[in-house]
């Protein structure tokens, strides 16, 4: 199974501030991660797909790169309505596997 | 507007069974493959099952292979997780989610709470 790191487990941060969170996995996966947000009591909202691509209707805030085993989620200008859980995913193989979520806070 | 909706969760003894349904609206349900993925209190997100469009090919996790079993009804456009031999590490919220792209995940339901405790 591919195993995937976040880092780090969770930051606080300021509104407007820039805040990236990474994702590594254990063997290359090329560009098939996605980022999900979570806010407590919620289902996952999907945010980035294939590394980089938003998803409709999503902020433009919110982007995604990286390729192989590297990835990185970067919110420019946090909202309010930002503070939550954040999940990388790999769809390269199954069973598809998460990060262990990032909680970004106040 | 895409709906996707959980339900038959609900306690349940160890080595019980259970049924969850997730019933979709708002788009061509025969048009997508479909997943159920659970999380336990306070844990992370894991992946479970998945059904190709057909519903002829499902995968599993290791996890659940052998006692959980994935189905779909077009004309119901409706999706199933049956549950068997249930352990209390079992116990999450259980969603049900639309496959955008092969392994990623555009439209989740609210979730269903299945607790096994005796």
């Amino acid at each position: 199974d591919i195993q995937m790191t976040q880092s780090p487990s969770s930051l606080s941060a300021s509104i407007g501030a820039r805040v990236s969170i990474t994702c590594r996995a254990s063997q290359s996966i090329t560009r098939n991660l996605s980022w999900y947000q979570q806010k407590p009591g919620r289902a996952p909202k999907l945010l980035i797909y294939v590394a980089s691509n938003l998803q409709s209707g999503v902020p433009s805030r919110f982007s995604g790169s990286g390729s192989g085993t590297d990835f990185t989620l970067t919110i420019s200008g946090l909202q309010r309505e930002d503070f939550a859980t954040y999940y990388c995913q790999q769809s390269y193989s199954t069973p598809w596997t998460f990060g262990q979520g990032t909680k970004v806070e106040i | 507007e895409v709906h996707l909706v959980e339900s038959g969760g609900g306690l349940v003894r160890p080595g019980g069974s259970l049924r969850l349904s997730c019933a979709a609206s708002g788009f061509t349900f025969s048009s997508y493959s479909m997943s159920w993925f659970r999380q336990a209190p306070g844990k992370g997100l894991e992946w479970l099952s998945y059904i190709v469009i057909s519903g002829g090919t499902t995968y599993y996790a290791d996890s659940v292979k052998g006692r959980f079993t994935i189905s779909r009804d077009g004309a119901e456009n409706s999706l199933f997780l049956h549950m068997n031999s249930l352990r209390a590490e079992d116990t999450a919220v259980y969603y049900c989610a639309r496959d955008h792209l092969g392994g990623v995940f555009d439209h989740w339901g609210q979730g269903t709470l299945v607790t096994v405790s005796s």
